[in-house]
């Protein structure tokens, strides 16, 4: 069964520190891959997604990922954090054929101190 | 707000009675999602309508679960004869369909959440 595996759960960071979220997924055959963020309070929401082309694709709120489908990941990437990008992030992925479901990893909670 | 809207936000019931929720979608996507999302997990996939048509239904969905979306818009969840394992965030979700977009990015609502005592 197709399954998508998030590295941490927990991720504690200061403000200015460097981020990165790992992604894993496990389907052999043709994705779309997503990371959508919760903020406390709030609806789930897209972050960024890949389709094709350009394996490192961008997102809002100066986030990046890169897909590598050799190693069936597409980790997150955020150069400097801020107080704000406290969240919970999930990525997801839809498989062929998988009638646009999205398939999430477990989440990863992340508090940036001050 | 033109945004997936949901109702209730909180439900508590007894062990054995049927709840319902609705879900009232983006007025203009005609895919409608729902997934359950339990503590320290992810949304999993239950259930997808094309308009009114129900595509797909995960096997989480027992036969106490049923979904309907008569006139291809609001939609609800019922869950009969309900169980403590069933206490969870219930989602629902809404996209258009390819053809009409591009990526068709599934919006979320707030959820329900269920508490079963």
């Amino acid at each position: 069964a197709q399954s998508v595996s998030q590295h941490n759960h927990h991720v504690i960071l200061s403000e200015a520190a460097s981020l990165e979220l790992g992604c894993n997924y496990s389907y052999g055959g043709t994705v779309n891959l997503f990371w959508y963020v919760q903020y406390p309070g709030q609806h789930l929401q897209l972050l960024l997604k890949y389709f094709s082309g350009d394996p490192l694709v961008k997102g809002i709120k100066g986030f990046e990922a890169e897909f590598i489908k050799s190693k069936f990941s597409f980790n997150l990437r955020k150069p400097s954090v801020q107080w704000s990008d406290t969240a919970e992030y999930f990525c997801a992925v839809i498989t062929s054929g998988g009638y646009n479901k999205l398939i999430f990893g477990a989440g990863t909670r992340l508090a940036v101190h001050p | 707000d033109t945004g997936v809207s949901q109702d209730p936000r909180h439900k508590i019931t007894k062990r054995g009675q049927n709840v319902t929720f609705r879900c009232d979608p983006i007025s203009e996507h005609n895919r409608l999602y729902w997934y359950r999302q339990t503590l320290g997990q992810g949304p999993e996939f239950l259930t997808y309508f094309q308009n009114e048509a129900q595509l797909e239904k995960s096997r989480l969905l027992s036969d106490r679960f049923s979904a309907e979306r008569p006139k291809g818009s609001f939609s609800t969840l019922e869950i009969q004869r309900t169980e403590q394992g069933d206490s969870a965030m219930y989602l629902c979700a809404s996209s258009l369909s390819p053809g009409q977009g591009n990526y068709n990015e599934q919006f979320f609502g707030p959820g329900t959440r269920l508490t079963v005592l």
